[in-house]
């Protein structure tokens, strides 16, 4: 069974950094690509990154280019998003997607900017 | 910039059926979008009904189904029950890494 587990929000000031991580388990992690994925509180989804399986294409969203990176380690079959310069509207639940064919969620961990 | 349109509520009646659509603020939707649709409830995490455009996830009833009509994305769900009410997300593949979702349609079922 494909399973994805978010960890690491938590509140943090603005400006500061944060990063999360995502343990994946289920399927062979390095041949897909991988996806961050933010709500903020009563808003809709938005797509933040992707990055490709063996790690060596990004993409990001406009709102957090610049700031966020995400990367992955797939001896650890781990994928993380560090956030730098963070600002109150980054205020959401961060969930982790598997994206090739039927999108996989993980449950989402709350980050909240605020001081 | 391109921005993906979804009704932002839709009511059905028990029984009924709906289709929500998925659509772009410019251009039209095809399979080349791998149009994806998700359920949300309070809470929860988002849950994926059909994927692909008409590719129904493992698990899902046969009574929520994907399509593309005229340049959108469609999702129907025939005999609505209670506990669909939710919100309902679609997806598109824009090329380039780069996926844009829907603002979201809340389902009410009365």
């Amino acid at each position: 069974e494909v399973q994805l587990l978010e960890s690491g929000g938590g509140l943090v000031q603005p400006g500061g950094s944060l990063r999360l991580s995502c343990a994946a388990s289920g399927f062979t992690f390095s041949s897909y690509a991988m996806n961050w994925v933010r709500q903020a509180p009563g808003r809709g989804l938005e797509w933040v990154s992707r990055l490709s399986g063996s790690g060596g294409t990004t993409t990001y969203a406009d709102s957090v280019k610049g700031r966020f990176t995400i990367s992955r380690d797939n001896s650890k079959n781990t994928l993380y998003l560090q956030m730098d310069s963070l600002r109150a509207e980054d205020t959401a639940v961060y969930y982790c997607a598997k994206s090739e064919g039927r999108w996989v969620w993980g449950q989402g961990t709350l980050v909240t900017v605020s001081s | 910039q391109t921005v993906v349109t979804q009704e932002p509520s839709f009511s059905v009646s028990p029984g009924g059926t709906v289709t929500l659509t998925c659509g772009l603020s410019s251009g039209s939707v095809s399979t080349g979008h791998s149009p994806g649709w998700y359920q949300q409830t309070p809470g929860q995490a988002p849950r994926t009904l059909i994927y692909n455009t008409n590719t129904r996830s493992s698990g899902i009833p046969d009574r929520f189904s994907g399509s593309i009509l005229g340049n959108k994305a469609a999702l129907t769900i025939t005999g609505a029950q209670a506990d669909d009410e939710s919100d309902y997300y679609c997806v598109l593949y824009m090329g380039s890494g780069i996926w844009l979702f829907g603002g979201g349609t809340k389902l009410t079922v009365l």
